[in-house]
C-alpha cells in the first residue's frame, strides 16, 4: 500500500461546480498535512496547509479526519484557471523539525467553460 | 528575488555519462533538497540538506551525488546516467521556520537518457 494515495482522476467538472478529492495515509503518526499545487509542466506550488479543525481560504477548504486517515479538498464554484494537478503532502512524525514529506501522486482537475 | 533557480531546463544524455544539475536559491534558506517526479509516482526525495556542509539521503538516493559547500546552492550529480534516470527533477527549498514543510520550487529539468 503507498503511503499516501490520492485518486488520479482527470475530474472534468464544468465552471461554476463543487468538486471534492481525498487522499489517504498509510502512517498513523504523520503530523501534518498540505495541498500542493501543479499546473501543467510547472513546479508544485503550496496551496494550503490543513489543520485539524478544517480550514478555509476562499473557495477552498480543507479537512482532515485522523481517525480514518484521510484529507480532503473542496473547491467550491470552480474556475478555469483551478485546472491544475493538485497533490496531497503528508508529513511524518519524526525526532527532528525536518520530518519526511510524502507526496501522492495527484489528482488531475479540468474545469471547463 | 529570484527564488529558486534550476539549471538546466531540459536535457538529454547517452547512457554513462554523468552531469550535474544546479540548483541556487537566494532566499537563505537553510533547508534544501532534490526530487524526482514520475507519471504514477509522485515526487520522490532523492538527497537534502539542513545547512551548509550537511547533506543526507532521501527515499531514492542510489545513482545520485550531492553537496553543499554554500547556504545557496545545492547541485545534484548523476554519476553515470542510466534510463530508469529519466525523469523531471525539482529542486526545493524552504526556511528553518516552516522546516521543510513550504517548500519554493525550482521550475524543473527535464531529463531523457538514451
Amino acid at each position: 500500500r503507498k503511503e499516501v494515495e490520492q485518486d488520479p482522476g482527470p475530474f472534468n467538472v464544468p465552471e461554476g461546480a463543487t468538486v471534492a478529492f481525498n487522499c489517504t495515509y498509510s502512517n498513523s503518526a504523520s503530523q501534518s498535512f498540505f495541498w500542493y499545487r501543479q499546473d501543467c509542466r510547472k513546479e508544485p506550488k503550496l496551496l494550503m496547509s490543513v489543520y485539524s479543525s478544517g480550514n478555509e481560504d476562499g473557495r477552498f477548504t480543507a479537512q482532515l479526519n485522523r481517525a480514518s486517515q484521510y484529507i480532503s479538498l473542496l473547491i467550491r464554484d470552480s474556475k478555469l484557471s483551478d485546472s491544475a494537478t493538485y497533490l496531497c503532502v503528508v508529513k511524518a512524525a519524526g525526532g527532528t523539525s525536518y520530518g519526511k514529506l510524502t507526496f501522492g501522486q495527484g489528482t488531475i482537475l479540468t474545469v471547463h467553460p | 528575488n529570484a527564488g529558486v533557480t534550476q539549471t538546466p531546463k531540459f536535457q538529454v544524455l547517452k547512457t554513462g555519462q554523468s552531469m550535474t544539475l544546479q540548483c541556487a536559491q537566494d532566499m537563505n534558506h537553510e533547508y534544501m533538497s532534490w526530487y524526482r517526479q514520475d507519471p504514477g509516482m509522485g515526487l520522490r526525495l532523492i538527497h537534502y540538506s539542513v545547512g551548509a556542509g550537511i547533506t543526507d539521503q532521501g527515499e531514492v538516493p542510489n545513482g545520485y551525488n550531492v553537496s553543499r559547500s554554500t547556504t545557496e546552492d545545492f547541485p545534484l550529480r548523476l554519476l553515470s546516467a542510466a534510463p530508469s534516470q529519466t525523469s523531471v527533477y525539482f529542486c526545493a527549498s524552504s526556511s528553518k521556520g516552516w522546516a521543510n514543510e513550504k517548500l519554493f520550487f525550482g521550475s524543473g529539468t527535464q531529463l531523457s537518457v538514451l
